[in-house]
């Protein structure tokens, strides 16, 4: 069990630009989730996959954001046109079937817009 | 709709003195209860849960008990540590759906030699 895993750890970023970060979940985890934080603040809910499915995505989650997770495995968040409010630390997690309501995080991925 | 309330921080304590960081919670139904933790530059780790109501999470000398009559998972340590200073985090999530977690704002504790 290697544990949640993202890439990159740091990005910056100018206003205006694209940025994209993945995440790998816990080999035989069919769930996966992304949330946003921001400084001082507790982790926002952002989208839910189970499996390759996107199931929810909150209100948080603008038309320039988009995720998937193709084949069930990996997953990737997009901003586009990047804005200065969308600095936060962008954490990933991920459950198994069995424990549906525990879940495990990765070390985030901390976005700067300049 | 579900929401948790933290006590705010800091919260700044001696080393061996006892901690209390309050939650509180509104939800539907009967969910699911954690206490995160973030140390300084890491993910957030599991510190205890508790799944039904009267259930006891302990872990490191942390405990929290699930008290339904008062909605309320208060996060307790006989004795901190300096190595203790982090940002705590209570979490709930419900029995169906999305099992997505409603978090608290954290409270950040730290603890003096």
């Amino acid at each position: 069990d290697t544990g949640v895993s993202q890439d990159p750890r740091h990005k910056i970023t100018k206003r205006g630009q694209n940025v994209t970060f993945r995440c790998d979940p816990i080999s035989e985890h069919n769930r996966l989730y992304w949330y946003r934080q921001t400084l001082g603040q507790g982790p926002e809910f952002l989208t839910y996959f189970q499996n390759e499915a996107q199931l929810e995505k909150s209100r948080l989650l603008s038309d320039r954001f988009s995720a998937e997770r193709p084949k069930g495995s990996f997953s990737t968040l997009e901003i586009q046109r990047t804005e200065q409010g969308d600095s936060a630390m962008y954490l990933c997690a991920s459950s198994s079937p069995e424990r549906n309501n525990e879940q495990f995080f990765g070390p985030g991925t901390r976005l700067t817009v300049l | 709709g579900n929401s948790v309330t933290q006590m705010e921080g800091p919260v700044t304590l001696s080393e061996e003195a006892f901690l209390t960081i309050n939650c509180t919670y509104t939800a539907t139904g009967y969910p699911s209860l954690f206490w995160y933790v973030q140390y300084p530059g890491e993910g957030l780790q599991l510190l205890l849960k508790a799944t039904k109501a009267d259930d006891k999470g302990s872990n490191k000398g942390f405990e929290a008990t699930y008290r339904k009559e008062t909605t309320s998972f208060h996060l307790e340590k006989g004795s901190v540590q300096v190595s203790d200073s982090a940002v705590y985090f209570c979490a709930l999530v419900g029995r169906s759906g999305t099992y997505k977690y409603i978090f608290g704002t954290g409270t950040r504790l730290k603890v003096l030699a």
